[in-house]
């Protein structure tokens, strides 16, 4: 069966530095994958997915980046921090064809101070 | 274009008793529609999907929803609500491999 990990679960850490959170998902090939923000109280923010190994679409500009250096990790970044980076970062995936329902994992709570 | 409107922010039932929580979809073809649940801090976890199949869909914990095209409609129902089923539920709608969400609806279950 599939598992999909991410780490950190919990973050604290100040403006202006720098972010890695780090998601694997395992016993699947080639999937599509997925990072959401969840804002507090708020629905998700799809910020990143990508279909494929380098393969990266940005769905909304921002202070944060994205990549995929093996088949099944998807890292998420940033040089600097601010403080409307505070959310809850989930990351998802999803077989590489329909009907596409997204499966994700448990999340990392980051607060920017 | 697609999207999910969800009818209420916040429900609360009694345990016990049923519950529905309304979803209407908008889309321009036959969609494929799911329902997720979310309980605090934690990720969300798939209940059921709808993929033009069969219009009464069963999902995991005694869930199930019904898609009724006439009224553009995925409601989710359940005949008695348990105290764990306290959470925040998303309708979803997949568009081209990626998915539009709901604002959620706040489910909560009073002893």
């Amino acid at each position: 069966s599939q598992t999909i990990h991410q780490w950190p679960a919990t973050l604290v850490q100040p403006v202006g530095s720098p972010l890695s959170l780090e998601c694997t998902v395992e016993g699947t090939s080639n999937p599509n994958l997925y990072w959401y923000r969840q804002a507090a109280g708020r629905g998700l923010q799809l910020l990143f997915y990508s279909v494929g190994i380098g393969q990266i679409s940005s769905e909304v500009p921002q202070n944060l980046s994205a990549s995929r250096p093996q088949d099944r990790q998807f890292i998420l970044s940033s040089k600097k921090l601010l403080l409307s980076d505070s959310g809850f970062y989930l990351c998802a995936w999803s077989e590489e064809t329909g009907p596409y329902e997204q499966y994700f994992g448990p999340g990392t709570r980051l607060t920017v101070t | 274009a697609q999207s999910v409107t969800q009818l209420d922010s916040h429900v609360s039932v009694s345990e016990g008793t049923p519950v529905l929580l309304r979803c209407n979809y908008s889309s321009s073809y036959s969609p494929s529609l799911f329902w997720y649940v979310q309980h605090p801090n934690k990720g969300l976890q798939l209940l059921l999907k709808y993929t033009s199949a069969a219009t009464l869909v069963k999902g995991i914990n005694g869930f199930e929803a019904e898609f009724k095209k006439s009224e553009t409609s995925f409601h989710l129902t359940k005949p008695s609500a348990h105290m764990s089923d306290a959470a925040e539920y998303f309708c979803v709608v997949s568009k081209g491999g990626k998915l539009i969400f709901g604002q959620g609806t706040e489910l909560s279950v009073k002893p």
